[in-house]
């Protein structure tokens, strides 16, 4: 089945420092990969996403290209910041499946 | 931001009770959907909906059934709460589901603390 796999956490980082997480997904059909973003005490908000191969999202800073031959939607920033202190989620949805699948999360601390 | 709320936002019950957790949204969004938030599980799909009356189980569905007999509204009902069910609970809304595309993205309300005593 559809399985979102993600680098385990927590990740702590100096501000301006480079970031990557990783995340590798298993889908049956041709999937849409999407990062979520979740700041303490909130809901999970959309950071970027890509709907097929090749493509980059991008937001706020952060990128991460779908690659089809790696499996994989690594998240990357060139320099953090201590707003960026979060957990972040890689996500899933296939065009043969019926839910939406999440990793496990990775939480970041950036300090100054 | 989308217009999704939920309520409450926070409660504490005793085992055994009836629980109801309502998610509204202004969306009109056709798909809406229960998750809860665990430490080391990440997200896990509870119910959802794909229409008015429409639902469907997720992976962890028991224990739990959701009604929605309007499409702004989503409710979650905990029959007779357990310990086990002390969750964060988050209900999310998306234009389509299973197009592989971009309406297929999910957009969540602010989550509901729920702690079973």
């Amino acid at each position: 089945g559809d399985s979102v796999t993600q680098m385990e956490g927590p990740v702590t980082l100096s501000e301006e420092a480079c970031l990557t997480i990783n995340c590798t997904y298993t889908a049956t059909g041709y999937p849409s990969l999407f990062w979520y973003v979740q700041y303490p005490g909130e809901g999970l908000q959309l950071l970027l996403k890509a709907t097929k191969a090749d493509d980059k999202g991008s937001n706020k800073g952060f990128e991460a290209t779908y690659r089809k031959e790696t499996t994989s939607f690594h998240l990357e920033k060139g320099s953090v910041q201590v707003s960026d202190s979060a957990v972040y989620f890689c996500a899933l949805t296939s065009n043969t499946g019926n839910q939406f699948y999440f990793g496990t999360g990775t939480s970041l601390t950036v300090i100054p | 931001d989308a217009g999704i709320t939920q309520s409450p936002r926070h409660k504490v019950t005793e085992t055994g009770t009836p629980v109801t957790l309502r998610c509204h949204q202004t969306e009109n969004h056709r798909y809406m959907y229960w998750y809860r938030q665990d430490p080391g599980h990440g997200l896990r799909l509870i119910h959802y909906s794909y229409g008015v009356k429409d639902t469907d189980k997720g992976e962890v569905s028991d224990g739990y059934s959701v009604s929605r007999s309007k499409t702004e509204d989503f409710l979650l009902t905990l029959e007779s709460a357990t310990s086990s069910q002390t969750s964060v609970y988050f209900c999310a809304i998306s234009e389509a589901h299973g197009t592989g595309g971009s309406t297929d993205t999910q957009y969540f309300g602010p989550g509901t603390r729920l702690t079973v005593l």
